[in-house]
This record gives structure tokens, sequence and C-alpha cells, in this order.
């Protein structure tokens, strides 16, 4: 699975957008990135998915960029509930077997009243 | 749809004594996993089941064991527990894309608090 990097926190005033960058610049061309996030004491919780078209949800945008080699996850309005350590992971979907999902620092969103 | 639930949510043991972490999804999914979690070291996998009836080991297995019991339920068992196994236990599930048969997103329960003393 191709490394990440991500900035170690990250602020955001309430009611604005975040913008959590990632770097995968060894990304290869069957990886694909996923977000995930975990809220204080809680499991990880999947957020979204992409392999190289912008992709958006209920919860989120994933914006990558047109070599891949990095991406933007983008809450749109960001609440107080939305504080959580946001990972991003690149690795390629497994067809049958397992997929171990390994989670590396991420960020630390801390969401600003 | 409950999703991931885990039972219990905290547990105290006293060094050698023996437990078994519940684990039932109710999305139909085919693949579970039972991570760990420490602080500062993230998520590492104990085992997982690719499909009902198969188990396999994951990075860090030694001193646990698992039962697929059928499609819904895999529980983790600490046979003789010990202050190592001091942790934070998350149960995941995934499906598969019904055409491509490709894993994507894994759903994790809540997670169970257990403390060996």
């Amino acid at each position: 699975d191709a490394k990440t990097t991500q900035p170690p926190s990250m602020d955001c005033a309430e009611g604005r957008a975040a913008n959590l960058p990632c770097n995968h610049s060894t990304i290869s061309g069957n990886e694909y990135v996923y977000w995930y996030r975990q809220i204080h004491s809680q499991g990880p919780q999947y957020i979204i998915h992409g392999l190289k078209n912008n992709e958006t949800n209920e919860m989120a945008s994933l914006i990558i960029t047109e070599d891949r080699k990095s991406s933007t996850l983008i809450l749109p309005h960001a609440t107080l509930r939305d504080t959580a350590v946001y990972y991003c992971i690149v690795r390629v979907p497994t067809s049958g077997g397992y997929q171990k999902v390994t989670f590396g620092t991420g960020t630390k969103l801390q969401v600003i009243p | 749809n409950a999703g991931v639930t885990q039972t219990p949510k905290f547990q105290v043991l006293k060094t050698g004594q023996s437990m078994t972490l519940q684990c039932a999804q109710d999305m139909n999914h085919n693949s579970m996993y039972w991570y760990r979690q420490d602080p500062g070291m993230g998520l590492r996998l104990i085992y997982y089941s690719a499909s009902e009836g198969t188990t396999d080991k994951g990075e860090v297995p030694n001193g646990y064991n698992v039962s697929r019991l059928n499609k819904r339920e895999f529980s983790l068992r600490l046979e003789s527990a010990a202050p190592s196994q001091t942790s934070v236990y998350f149960c995941a599930s995934s499906s598969r894309d019904r055409v491509s048969r490709v894993s994507y997103e894994q759903y994790f329960g809540p997670g169970t608090r257990l403390t060996v003393t």
C-alpha cells in the first residue's frame, strides 16, 4: 500500500468548510484513496473513497488531483461533532479474502465554536 | 439496522482469567475482522474471517482465538489474559461488490475497552 502524509492537526471554525489534505505521491494506478475518521473513544467510521474522479456523498466530498498524487477531503459545513482524527488510506481493494486497513497517524481536526 | 455491535463495552480481568468478546453485524457482510488499538500505535489486525466458516491470523494473533459462529457473528477469545492485552478492541465487517466481487469499505463497531490487571 502507498504511504500517505497528512498534517498532524488542523483547526476549522464551525459552519465553515474543512479541507483536509493528503499526499500520496507513490500511489499506483489501481490503488484507491479512502478516508475514515475516529471520533474520540469511538470506532473508526468510513467516510468516502475514490479512484480518480471526484466523489461526493452525504458526509463529504473527495477531490483527487489529476496526477493522483494528492487528495483533499472536504467537509462542507463543519460542526462540533466533526471534531475527530481523520485518516487517509491508499490501498487496492481486494477481491475475496480480506482487506487489512492500516491507519497512519492521521489529522486531528478541531472544530472551533 | 444496528450495523456492527460489540459486547461488552468495558471489562476488567485479572491476569490468567479468560473471556470472550462478542461481535455481530446485521449488514449481511461476508468478511469480519478483529483489531486492537493501543495508544500511539494505530489499529493492528488480530484475526479475520473472509467468509463464514473460515478464519485466518492477522498481525498479532498470539494469545487469542476466534470463532466465526455464523455469517453474523465473530467472537474473540482470550484464554489466559495478560496485562499486555490491555487495549481497545474493535470488530469490523465489510462486503463485496455484487458484480466485481471487490471489497471496499469496512464498518467498525463501538469497541470494547479491556483492562487486564
